[in-house]
């Protein structure tokens, strides 16, 4: 167990709707990322939040948003979705700002189905 | 560019067979870190190891051994003596200097070690 928690671990919606992945870190750390797991794509990094701030942004589709909270858990919305981004979708915690040292633990994932 | 291959998609050997996963990586940065995840059936993403581009020296953690050389930019991971609790997609990543604590995966290699 890394002590990052996700919620919900399945989720099954149709297109067109819009969802809310929710990440918890693990406890003392400060940076959330979010990746994106499929087959077609692999790991993809979506986005990174230090202490509530952006910091980094990958290939994260418009329609998707995220943000950090001030109890440093973080949210993954998605919207107007479609099928093809049903995936696995993570969430990793790190102690500090996200330097490149800093070693990603990460949560179960949520998988997401569209149908 | 950054980029980590793993060239093996699929491996099968037979329970305590030794086996080496690849991996080989493109940076341009001088200062940067490489990392090893494991995800087995029930789908998480464990932390193996943590190597920074200054440390060359080959690791070993009981069953486990990654051999680092810069001059072919490879990171292999080596499992000694395989068990069926090895069973699992392997993943190799790499940190980069300025890249806001993104880390690049390759595609995975299926361990699928038998009894």
């Amino acid at each position: 167990d890394s002590g990052v928690t996700q919620t919900p671990k399945h989720l099954i919606t149709a297109t067109g709707q819009r969802v809310t992945l929710r990440c918890s870190p693990r406890s003392g750390d400060l940076s959330v990322y979010w990746y994106q797991q499929s087959l077609d794509q692999g790991l993809q990094f979506l986005i990174h939040y230090y202490n509530g701030e952006e910091r980094a942004k990958g290939n994260i589709l418009e329609r998707f948003s995220a943000q950090q909270f001030p109890d440093l858990h973080s949210e993954l919305n998605l919207s107007s979705l479609e099928l093809g981004d049903s995936a696995l979708y993570f969430c990793a915690s790190s102690p500090r700002q996200g330097g490149l040292e800093e070693t990603q633990y990460f949560g179960p994932g949520t998988r997401l189905l569209v149908l | 560019a950054q980029k980590v291959t793993q060239a093996q998609t699929e491996i099968s050997v037979v329970e305590k067979e030794d086996v080496t996963l690849d991996c080989v990586y493109e940076t341009r940065d001088t200062t940067y870190y490489l990392f090893w995840y494991k995800q087995p059936p029930s789908g998480e993403l464990v932390f193996l190891i943590r190597r920074n581009s200054f440390d060359e020296q080959n690791e070993i953690s009981g069953r486990y051994s990654w051999n680092f050389q810069k001059s072919t930019s490879s990171f292999n991971f080596t499992i000694t003596a395989s068990q069926v609790v090895d069973s699992a997609v392997y993943f190799c990543a790499l940190s980069g200097y300025n890249q806001g604590g993104k880390l690049i995966f390759g595609q995975g290699t299926e361990l699928s070690v038998k009894p």
